[in-house]
């Protein structure tokens, strides 16, 4: 059981530049989110999914898109980079019924 | 979701017990009280969360005030481990539309030493 994985680790990108960050989960959790995290301002939501084929979006959604084709899977994509999304991601995860959210490793990205 | 204050960081020794405290004032009667850390570098971890009683589990006890008004969360044994930023977030119970969502603020940096 590997819980919550998130790639790459580590990403530099290009002002401009597109890119896929993937998680995913094996522990069959409905619910799976998407944060930032930047010095000083804690985590923000940026869009979450309350099960396979649904999204929305939380605090921070712009210049980001998802999608929830499988229960698994919940991948955050970057249509065209910009330096103000340098930052550290977060994929999180949980079951329905249940109140623990289980945390990937995070993903750092750098965009020049 | 209610907001929540906390101290911005704090000290304790190792072996004594830390005691870190969360003011939300404005908690409604449906929401829970949760409490997160992430040690530097790592993604957040789940420590516990209450509604009105107090709880504990193996990792620490949550004790809410009678009015709800605050909370202290209590590592009982600290140890170099358990440095990390702890953060107390307020929201509405699970199975709701929005239960994903967990609004952190900047939380406390707890710093324990020898």
């Amino acid at each position: 059981n590997a819980g919550v994985t998130q790639t790459p680790k580590f990403q530099v990108l290009k002002t401009g530049q597109s890119m896929t960050l993937q998680c995913a989960q094996d522990m069959n959790h409905e619910y799976m989110s998407w944060y930032r995290q930047d010095p000083g301002m804690g985590l923000r939501l940026i869009h979450y999914s309350v099960g396979a084929g649904i999204t929305d979006q939380g605090e921070v959604p712009n210049g980001y898109n998802v999608s929830r084709s499988t229960t698994e899977d919940f991948p955050l994509r970057l249509l065209s980079a910009a330096p103000s999304q340098t930052s550290v991601y977060f994929c999180a995860s949980r079951a329905g019924g249940t109140d623990t959210q289980y945390f990937g490793p995070g993903t750092r990205l750098t965009v020049l | 979701d209610a907001k929540t204050t906390q101290p911005t960081s704090m000290d304790c020794a190792e072996g004594r017990a830390a005691n870190l405290p969360c003011n939300h004032s404005t908690i409604s009667g449906n929401e829970y009280v949760y409490w997160y850390r992430q040690i530097h570098s790592q993604g957040p971890q789940y420590i516990i969360h209450g509604l009105k009683n107090n709880e504990t589990n193996e990792m620490a006890s949550l004790i809410i005030t009678e009015d709800r008004k605050s909370s202290t969360l209590i590592l009982p044994h600290a140890t170099l481990r358990d440095t990390a930023v702890y953060y107390c977030i307020v929201r509405v119970g699970r199975d709701t539309g929005t239960a994903s969502k967990l609004t952190f603020g900047t939380g406390t940096r707890l710093q324990v030493t020898l």
